[in-house]
């Protein structure tokens, strides 16, 4: 079956330290990626997304993500984080030839502290 | 990104009423939307795709009779809960899918709570 994995589900980082978040997906055909940042009390917004050519991709407040065709990857990135960045972090993927369904992970809380 | 909204944000409804939740596109036609929900701290799942002037098409395990899906109009899609039971409790997302792209936009949610 298809499915996306997110396998930390809760992180508990310091401010300045280094982020990565992992996202695998089990999918066969060509696939659209995305990861979407849900604030406390706010709706999904979108932080990057992948459709092709560079498989590094930069988003914004400083995420990037990089597409790993061979390990069907897109982990997720940030140098330095900030307490600001505490949230929810869901990888989605979009089979392209599903009528663009995307489905999530599972998510993975991300807690800042100062 | 487009604005998309909800309405209301927030239900609370006594076991055995119908609900009915709106998702508005505000920026422009959206031909497909697709309604999602979320039960706490966990992740969105999909629960049918919207089509504008045609049936929804529901995920395996959605029940269409209860969740009843109208998407009568380019900007606007409706979402009706029928019969509520306190394990419909949960928070409705809609997102709308940006023209011609695979992106989606999403709105801010609707939580419903079932007494």
């Amino acid at each position: 079956a298809q499915s996306v994995s997110q396998h930390n589900h809760h992180v508990i980082l310091s401010e300045a330290a280094s982020l990565e978040l992992g996202c695998n997906y089990s999918y066969g055909g060509t696939v659209n990626l995305f990861w979407y940042v849900q604030y406390p009390g706010q709706h999904l917004q979108l932080l990057l997304k992948y459709f092709s050519g560079d498989p590094l991709v930069k988003g914004i407040k400083g995420f990037e993500a990089e597409f790993i065709k061979s390990k069907f990857s897109f982990n997720l990135r940030k140098p330095s984080v900030q307490w600001s960045d505490t949230a929810e972090y869901f990888c989605a993927v979009n089979e392209r030839s599903s009528a663009s369904k995307i489905i999530f992970g599972s998510g993975t809380r991300l807690s800042i502290r100062p | 990104g487009a604005v998309v909204s909800q309405h209301p944000s927030w239900v609370i409804c006594k076991s055995g009423t119908s609900v009915k939740i709106e998702c508005r596109s505000l920026d422009f036609q959206a031909t497909t939307m697709f309604w999602y929900r979320q039960f706490p701290k966990q992740s969105l799942m999909l629960m049918a795709t919207s089509n504008e002037g045609s049936k929804a098409t529901y995920e395996q395990g959605v029940e269409k009779d209860k969740f009843l899906i109208n998407h009568a109009s380019l900007t606007l899609s409706t979402l009706t809960v029928t019969s509520a039971h306190p394990e419909d409790s949960s928070f409705y997302i809609c997102s709308v899918r940006y023209p011609s792209s695979y992106e989606q936009y999403f709105g801010p949610g609707t939580r419903l709570t079932v007494t």
